[in-house]
């Protein structure tokens, strides 16, 4: 069974960094592309950045484009996304998906809330 | 930047109505066109994959159409669990990156 769990959420002040995680399970995790995804409460789903299985492609939404950054460890069947100078807007729940063109797996997501 | 359009943002209906959604890109993409259905609390489910695939285990009142710049979902006989938020979504095959479109929530009439 595909499981993907992200970690690494919280409340963190306007500025400062978070860095995320999402353990993969169920499949073999090197051999995909994997996305993160964020929605704001209330609000719809926005792309926020893709890895191809070997990092050759990476790729940010102009939102957060200089700010965070994707990265994965295949070796540990983990996705991470380093957020660094995080302003309100990027109040969120984030989610890690599996696949390239289609999302076919979805972790349940971790919360971000970015508050002084 | 491809841009999505997706409309209605929110739709009334009725059990057993048939509805559809669409979705429109500001230039060709090819059949790059997901679907996806979201409900409260949960995580988006992948329902129909490039325009008119349908994803194992949907069941098949879920369709897809389209090719280019216009796309459709339909639901063609709405159930009381398919009231939920619907998304589309394309894939920029030059960049790696995917985009939504602005969702459509279906609500019971």
């Amino acid at each position: 069974e595909v499981q993907l769990v992200e970690s690494g959420g919280g409340l963190v002040q306007p500025g400062r960094s978070l860095r995320l995680s999402c353990a993969a399970s169920g499949f073999t995790f090197g051999d995909n592309a994997m996305h993160w995804v964020r929605q704001a409460p209330g609000k719809g789903l926005e792309w926020v950045s893709a890895i191809t299985w070997n990092g050759g492609i990476i790729d940010y939404a102009d939102s957060v484009k200089g700010r965070f950054t994707i990265s994965r460890d295949n070796a540990k069947n983990s996705l991470y996304l380093q957020m660094n100078s995080l302003l309100p807007e990027d109040t969120a729940l984030y989610y890690c998906a599996k696949g390239l063109a289609r999302l076919g797996y979805w972790g349940q997501g971790t919360l971000v809330t970015v508050s002084s | 930047d491809i841009q999505m359009t997706q409309s209605p943002s929110s739709l009334s209906a009725s059990v057993g109505d048939r509805v559809t959604i669409t979705c429109r890109a500001s230039q060709d993409i090819s059949n790059y066109l997901n679907w996806y259905q979201q409900k409260p609390g949960k995580a988006p489910k992948l329902l129909i994959y490039d325009a008119s695939n349908l994803e194992t285990g949907v069941p098949s009142r879920f369709s897809g159409g389209g090719s280019g710049t216009d796309f459709t979902f339909t639901v063609s006989s709405l159930q009381p669990e398919d009231f939920a938020t619907y998304y589309c979504q394309q894939y920029d095959n030059l960049r790696g990156a995917v985009q939504f479109g602005q969702g459509t929530r279906l609500e019971i009439k």
